[in-house]
């Protein structure tokens, strides 16, 4: 039972945004500072593209952005394009010192 | 050039050992963490542990103690996952991945290792 919970799917249009949430619900993840941003392609290794709630990788689009509100990360992508259609996961490093990652998010662009 | 290169595709039967390599090249490999993670068949990915080969601290998540050891070898720069007594539910995709410091998600990642476990 994951302790960050993410919408099971979500899809857009081409050129719209999206938002995907992370909601922590338990107190395991401490202080829910180092969250990070997956995107995992059919067949692929994840790749990073947010670390440590807002920051991006070098080689990493600005159309993707990270932010965090209380108990909640964000994920948002910009100008969704065809290729950014892929499951993305949140994770976080816990208060044991471990890491939990969410339940991951479909994104389908139409 | 970082990379993180895994071991092959292996195909075990229930109650076997095995050891599966994650090798890095091109940076420090002392310098900097390797996590694996695992993704079971349609499923998402989950935490398994972490290793400093500098000086091999390793942490567990609660769900993977016990039941895997990691481990490395910094004078070939090899990361090692293994298992004593393998399990059917145990088949899955496993990753190494690069991490700079403990908090921080990796930033490179092997290419997988496929564990089939059936009898």
């Amino acid at each position: 039972q994951s302790a960050l919970t993410q919408p099971a799917s979500v899809s857009r249009s081409p050129g719209q945004s999206i938002t995907i949430s992370c909601t922590e619900t338990s107190s395991d993840v401490g202080s829910y500072t180092y969250v990070s941003w997956y995107q995992q392609h059919p067949g692929k290794a994840p790749k990073l593209m947010i670390y440590d709630v807002s920051n991006r990788p070098s080689g990493v689009s600005n159309r993707f952005s990270g932010s965090k509100s209380g108990s909640t990360a964000s994920l948002t992508i910009s100008g969704l394009q065809a290729e950014d259609e892929a499951d993305y996961y949140c994770s976080s490093y816990t208060s044991t010192s471990t890491w939990v990652f969410g339940g991951g998010t479909k994104l389908t662009v139409l | 050039e970082v990379q993180l290169v895994q071991s092959g595709a292996e195909v075990k039967k229930p109650g076997e050992s095995l050891k599966i390599s994650c090798k890095g090249s091109g940076y420090s490999f002392t310098s900097y963490w390797i996590g694996w993670v695992r993704q079971m068949p349609g499923k998402g990915l989950e935490w398994m542990g972490i290793i400093y080969p500098g000086d091999s601290d390793t942490r567990y998540s609660p769900s993977f103690q016990g039941q895997v050891t990691i481990s490395a070898d910094k004078s070939i720069s090899t990361a090692y996952l293994q298992w004593s007594s393998l399990k059917a539910s145990d088949t899955a995709m496993y990753y190494c991945a690069r991490s700079e410091y403990v908090q921080k998600g990796p930033d490179y990642w092997g290419q997988g290792t496929l564990v089939t476990v059936s009898s």
